[in-house]
């Protein structure tokens, strides 16, 4: 699977909306982009996910740049629940959903 | 809610001590995994259960045992662990299908070796 780069750690306003950035350069043709989220000392929760097209859920929404190369997962109106550790992964259908190599992700903080 | 449930939430145990971790989804999923995440580290793949038969083992050390009785449960069997083995240990499970999928994980037990 591609390997992905992150920012370390962002901070966002309450009530704005918070775009995180991904680099998947060495992306594949048929590699899906997943974005899953860590809030402290819990379990990873799926976030989204999308192959070339963007896409949108009642969670967030996910701009892909048409080469494919990089990705934004937007949190339309952050909330302070919204601070957590996002991962931006990438991964072959081939390969199970659970073999996930979740790297150091970006933490984000939303402040009042 | 994610589904996946793991039992107990906090452990704690001596280096001498055998103890087990227990995780359980029912979501109907025939994949299941246990992950380990250290402090200020990133999760670590430790097993991988397909269809109740272990498919990977990421070089991890015999004093964790993983048991899959079936595709909803897989228990991790500790003994003889060392303090550095305390961290956070989270289960997963997915459906494996062919299709694109994602994984939902528990919560997880937060181990402590003393």
């Amino acid at each position: 699977d591609a390997k992905t780069t992150q920012p370390t750690s962002m901070d966002c306003a309450e009530g704005r909306a918070a775009n995180l950035p991904c680099n998947h350069s060495t992306i594949s043709g048929n590699e899906y982009v997943y974005w899953y989220r860590q809030i402290h000392s819990q379990g990873p929760q799926y976030i989204i996910h999308g192959l070339k097209n963007n896409e949108t859920n009642e969670m967030a929404s996910l701009i892909i740049t048409e080469d494919r190369k990089s990705s934004t997962l937007i949190l339309p109106h952050a909330t302070l629940r919204d601070t957590a550790v996002y991962y931006c992964i990438v991964r072959s259908p081939n390969t199970n959903a659970g073999k996930s190599t979740f790297g150091d992700g970006t933490t984000l903080t939303v402040k009042p | 809610e994610t589904g996946v449930t793991q039992t107990p939430r906090h452990l704690v145990m001596g280096m001498t001590n055998k103890k087990s971790l227990k995780c359980e989804q029912h979501l109907g999923h025939n994949a299941m995994y246990w992950y380990k995440q250290s402090a200020k580290k990133p999760l670590e793949l430790m097993f991988v259960y397909n269809f109740k038969e272990q498919t990977e083992n990421n070089s991890v050390p015999s004093r964790f045992s993983p048991e899959c009785p079936n595709s909803s449960h897989l228990f991790l069997h500790l003994h003889t662990l060392q303090p550095e083995d305390s961290a956070l240990y989270l289960c997963a499970s997915s459906q494996e299908s062919g299709q694109r999928t994602e994984a939902f994980f528990g919560q997880g037990t937060r181990l402590t070796v003393v």
